[in-house]
């Protein structure tokens, strides 16, 4: 099992481009989430998904979007990219609604300038 | 408003002595408490977990202590290890199942 894979690893972006974060994770899991955490502060949720079909926004979603048109992928768009979105993205499934049970990807790490 | 707080951003202690982390927390309501374990370039891991019904909480070497009236918890590692050498992020919940709040987390450093 590879768990949650985050593509990609890195990426500079100028102010106002888009892009997608992919997020797959191949256990199954119903839940998913993104997280986004700023330097020097904790993670804080973005959107998250109790399976496919169906998402809803976390604590900081305004600027991104999601879908989740398959248990494996949960996909976080940026429109309109700007200097606040800097950050290191989470992605992260779990098989329960539980605090603790989370796999978490690798992450990435975004910059916009 | 940030509810949990790590107030060090840093620790650094000595290989076979006692690690203590620290966290406090503003909101009464929360009720379940986390600490997760971050290595660079990979995700957070859970560690270990207390409710609010118990102070106390371990598993082998990690040991979580919840003061509720002071809204406190920490983390115990004893004996440290190199390899224990992460980030931290304590994190508070409603409940079990509910959304967690992070801290800022610190960054432990364990000395050969």
């Amino acid at each position: 099992n590879a768990g949650v894979t985050q593509t990609p690893k890195f990426r500079i972006l100028k102010i106002g481009q888009s892009m997608t974060l992919q997020c797959t994770q191949d256990m199954n899991h119903n839940y998913m989430y993104w997280y986004r955490q700023d330097p020097g502060m904790g993670l804080k949720l973005i959107y998250y998904s109790v399976g496919a079909g169906i998402t809803d926004k976390g604590e900081v979603p305004n600027g991104y979007n999601v879908s989740r048109s398959t248990t494996e992928d949960f996909p976080l768009r940026l429109e309109l990219a700007a200097p606040s979105q800097t950050s290191v993205y989470f992605c992260a499934s779990s098989y329960l609604v539980l605090a603790g049970k989370e796999f978490f990807g690798p992450g990435t790490r975004l910059t916009v300038l | 408003d940030q509810q949990v707080k790590q107030n060090s951003p840093s620790l650094s202690v000595q290989e076979g002595r006692i690690s203590i982390l620290n966290c406090d927390y503003t909101n009464s309501m929360f009720d379940y408490f986390l600490w997760y374990k971050k290595y660079p370039a990979e995700g957070p891991t859970f560690l270990i977990s207390i409710s609010s019904i118990k102070d106390k909480n371990e598993d082998g070497r990690f040991t979580v202590f919840l003061n509720k009236s002071a809204k406190h918890l920490s983390l115990h590692i004893v004996p440290s290890q190199p390899g224990d050498s992460a980030v931290y992020f304590c994190a508070a919940s409603e409940t079990s199942g509910s959304r967690l709040t992070f801290g800022e987390g610190t960054q432990l450093t364990v000395n050969p």
